[in-house]
């Protein structure tokens, strides 16, 4: 079992649309939490990091539930530009962390 | 601020053949560099992590003595593959953190290398 799961995707939706990706993690350790994008060819950029009192920047919903050791993220309105591919990471060690990268989720935005 | 580059950013070679690949953090110090590994449709795995003035920590199943990193400065760490094979052909990333404390990594934009 990988230490990072995300649904496998692809989603497809129309623009306008909601979407919810999901992601768990198995190791309890685990610290800090984040999600990324990715671009075709490109590196990962952060898209906000994930917290239990939840987090919202714009349209994007972030929310950890580590009882259940459980991250989700929330596009709302999407848009064309969204299409990416949606990286749930975890950060888990003290002095000295280990980032884990889930394998993505693939979105796929189409008008 | 806290901006990274890779460089080449692409690079094709011939089997057998070393290739460096260069990682700086331009506007920070970067006690800590890590280098991912990113293959088609796969996730991004951590290869090791240099800490710099001292020796990488590579990941169980990356051979150091065929990934040589080295962590000279506070904004410069290499990764040499050296023989490199067709199987390497991967995009490298490589990400800087300020300390080993702060988990706040920022991502260099990737060396695409292709091993014919």
């Amino acid at each position: 079992r990988k230490e990072v799961e995300q649904d496998p995707g692809p989603f497809n939706v129309p623009e306008g649309a909601t979407v919810a990706f999901n992601c768990t993690y198995s190791n309890s350790a685990s610290q800090s939490f984040f999600w990324y994008r990715q671009d075709c060819r490109k590196e990962p950029k952060l898209l906000m990091s994930v917290y239990s009192s939840g987090n919202e920047d714009g349209r994007f919903t972030a929310q950890l539930n580590r009882a259940s050791q459980y991250i989700s993220l929330l596009i709302r309105d999407s848009k064309l530009s969204d299409s990416a591919t949606y990286l749930c990471v975890v950060n888990r060690g003290t002095g000295g962390f280990k980032t884990i990268f889930g394998a993505g989720t693939r979105l796929f935005v189409k008008a | 601020g806290a901006v990274v580059s890779q460089h080449p950013s692409w690079v094709i070679c011939k089997s057998g053949t070393s290739v460096k690949i260069e990682c700086r953090s331009l506007d920070f110090q970067a006690t800590t560099m890590f280098w991912y590994r990113q293959f088609p449709k796969q996730s991004l795995m951590l290869m090791a992590t240099s800490n710099e003035g001292s020796k990488a920590t590579y990941e169980q199943g990356v051979e150091k003595d065929k990934f040589l990193i080295n962590h000279a400065s506070l904004t410069l760490s290499t990764l040499t593959v050296t023989s490199a094979h067709p199987e390497d052909s991967s995009f490298y990333i490589c990400s800087a953190a300020r300390d080993s404390n702060t988990d706040t990594q920022y991502f260099g934009p990737g060396t695409r290398l292709t091993v014919l």
